[in-house]
């Protein structure tokens, strides 16, 4: 089955400064990369997601990009904002299951 | 638009007792519906899903049963429940469109086992 690490596990950063979380996966048929946000307490959210004939996409401050050949994805945010502070997984699929990473703890420092 | 519901929110149950959450979406057609885990701290792991009424898939052995008696309907269960099913446990829906599969969350439901 897909396995999805991601890295790193927390990450710190200064507002206004950019966050970049990676992932990689193993499954080649999997076709479709979801990021998701979860706030304390709260169910994830999706926030951006990419399909596997797409190498980058972007909306506002959050960009995703996919690299194929060799099974990684990213996400990153620009000029973060202190309600960026949230924990972020990365998740692949080609069937009807996600695979999910393990989870980025971001914490956005005023 | 699509909604998706889950009760209760919050459970306290004692080891040894039983568990039936349910989880129902509005607004759509024959979805697929899955059950994650989430242990404090930790990441999401799947525990079951269904593509249809009476379609069952377990990801994980356990002592968790789960079932889908209408369209929309997907109900976890167990007989005699563990410290260790403490969580949060979130339903999902997800509707396979050219085999991208967009997952969205309800609000899950926070379970303490004592």
């Amino acid at each position: 089955g897909e396995n999805v690490e991601q890295h790193p596990s927390t990450l710190s950063v200064q507002e206004g400064d950019s966050a970049v979380i990676k992932c990689t996966y193993s499954d080649s048929a999997s076709n479709y990369f979801p990021w998701y946000k979860q706030e304390l307490g709260k169910r994830p959210q999706l926030i951006i997601d990419i399909r596997s004939n797409v190498g980058e996409k972007k909306d506002q401050r959050i960009a995703v990009t996919l690299n194929k050949t060799a099974k990684h994805f990213s996400l990153h945010i620009t000029e973060t904002q202190p309600e960026d502070s949230a924990v972020y997984f990365c998740a692949a699929s080609g069937d009807y299951k996600l695979s999910f990473g393990a989870g980025t703890t971001v914490t956005v420092r005023a | 638009s699509q909604t998706i519901h889950q009760w209760p929110a919050t459970l306290v149950q004692p080891v040894g007792s039983p568990l039936s959450l349910e989880c129902t979406v509005e607004g759509t057609s024959n979805p697929n519906l899955y059950w994650y885990r989430q242990a404090a701290g930790r990441g999401l792991q799947l525990l079951f899903y269904s593509v249809g009424i009476g379609q069952i898939s377990s990801e994980v052995p356990q002592n968790l049963s789960a079932s889908r008696p209408q369209d929309r309907q997907f109900i976890l269960s167990s007989k005699k429940l563990l410290l260790s099913d403490s969580g949060f446990y979130l339903c999902a829906w997800s509707v396979l469109a050219g085999r991208v599969n967009e997952q969205f969350f309800g609000p899950g439901t926070r379970l303490t086992v004592l």
